[in-house]
């Protein structure tokens, strides 16, 4: 039970360029999120998924795309990539009972 | 609308000290609670969690906490810091009950513990 899996864990992009970020988790969890962790902000969610199918926005969604085909899967897409998405970003699932989310290990990128 | 606050960005401990994070919310609806533990270069790990059961939770490595419905607290604490404390810890609500789904995180605390 690998739990949640994230995938590259370091990136650099340059201003432009278009990279997307792998999540998978192997717990048959229906909600998943996409975070980005920026100094002294706490995570802000991006978008989230209840289930395969079915995406919508969080706090913080311009500049960004998902998709979410399989239960397993909650890839994060960056089209058109801008120094202030240089952050580090965390994917999470959970159980639909609103009792705690799993995270992955995190992307760490970075824009120049 | 949900909110956390987290006082103190950073708090430092002696080793063997009490630890207390503070934590307060606000929701409009009852809540669920959370406190995560972030080491360096790591994801998030779920310490504990209230879900409307006992208002004193305890938690893993020692932590637990206490919801106070009238002061909208949920403070962390552990009785005797160890080196390996050192670490974020973020506080999050989430509202109750099925269907819910997102969590409104503090901005977190760095906990820093002095040997």
């Amino acid at each position: 039970n690998a739990g949640v899996t994230q995938t590259p864990k370091f990136r650099i992009l340059k201003i432009g360029q278009s990279m997307t970020l792998q999540c998978t988790q192997d717990m048959n969890h229906n909600y998943m999120y996409w975070y980005r962790q920026d100094p002294g902000m706490g995570l802000k969610l991006i978008y989230y998924s209840v289930g395969a199918g079915i995406t919508d926005k969080g706090e913080v969604p311009n500049g960004y795309n998902v998709s979410r085909s399989t239960t397993e899967d909650f890839p994060l897409r960056l089209e058109l990539a801008a120094p202030s998405q240089t952050s580090v970003y965390f994917c999470a699932s959970s159980y639909s009972d609103g009792t705690g989310q799993f995270f992955g290990p995190g992307t760490r990128l970075t824009v120049l | 609308a949900q909110s956390v606050t987290q006082l103190g960005s950073h708090v430092s401990v002696s080793e063997g000290a009490l630890v207390l994070l503070r934590c307060n919310y606000s929701s409009s609806v009852p809540p669920y609670l959370f406190w995560y533990v972030q080491y360096p270069n790591q994801g998030l790990q779920l310490l504990l969690k209230y879900t409307s059961a006992a208002t004193l939770v305890k938690g893993i490595n020692g932590f637990e906490a206490e919801f106070k419905k009238s002061e909208t607290s949920f403070h962390l604490t552990k009785p005797s810091a160890h080196m390996s404390d050192a670490a974020e810890y973020f506080c999050a609500v989430g509202p109750s009950g099925a269907g819910s789904y997102q969590l409104t995180f503090g901005k977190g605390t760095k906990l820093s513990v002095i040997p």
